[in-house]
């Protein structure tokens, strides 16, 4: 079944530490995004990607890098730069870029530093 | 900048009854997109419904459909005859291919709905 895959699903960090988001879509979709959810907020762009090997800032980059090297993974790195990382994180992709169309999410990652 | 705006940070119906959540947003764009959002306990989101702006027909999916006023900026999502499996989180949200925010999704601030058996 095509989709897109997060891992894991749940992650535990020291302060002070990087860490890396998985996301892995097989919809052979050309843009991916990096949302993250906080409690009571909508979804903030983080990054998005619309082709491989470029990629742009979105609402709320700092403290957060990503890589596009191949057409299916949109890794995010959250760095120890990130004041507030303990959040929810989506990754999303859609078929076209530029795009109007639907975007597709995977389940998500929720992210606890402490 | 665009925003959506969600007034309602909660609602609630009887299952079988009818509810209406509420959305605004601005833009300064003349072609753009809308879309309703639903988030269930899982936290998977998923696409319910969808609005071009260009098309004066309200959207319709089954038991979901929309009250887009244009002028007004508002875009509202009606749920007929309630289910138990339609609680969830309610997020609309807005996409231009024009102006700054090219292809950018913003998201509303959400709704979350409660079905009562």
């Amino acid at each position: 079944d095509g989709g897109i895959t997060q891992s894991p699903k749940y992650l535990f960090r020291k302060e002070g530490q990087n860490v890396t988001l998985s996301c892995e879509q097989n919809l052979n979709h050309d843009a991916m995004y990096w949302y993250r959810q906080d409690p009571g907020q909508g979804l903030r762009l983080i990054y998005y990607s619309q082709i491989v090997n470029d990629f742009q800032k979105g609402d709320i980059a700092e403290g957060y890098s990503v890589s596009r090297e191949k057409k299916e993974s949109f890794p995010l790195t959250v760095t120890s730069a990130q004041k507030n990382p303990t959040a929810f994180y989506l990754c999303a992709s859609s078929p076209t870029s530029p795009t109007v169309d639907e975007q597709y999410f995977g389940p998500g990652t929720r992210l606890t530093v402490t | 900048a665009q925003t959506v705006t969600q007034s309602q940070p909660e609602m609630s119906v009887q299952e079988a009854e009818t509810v209406t959540l509420s959305c605004t947003y601005d833009t300064s764009e003349s072609d753009y997109y809308l879309f309703w959002y639903k988030q269930p306990p899982s936290r998977q989101m998923i696409l319910v419904i969808r609005q071009e702006a260009y098309k004066q027909q309200n959207a319709t999916e089954n038991r979901f459909s929309v009250n887009f006023q244009k002028a007004a900026k508002s875009f509202s999502l009606k749920i007929s005859d309630s289910q138990l499996g339609d609680a969830a989180m309610y997020f609309c949200a807005y996409i231009s291919p024009g102006g700054t925010s090219y292809g950018k999704l913003t998201f509303g601030q959400g709704t979350i709905l409660t079905v009562h058996p």
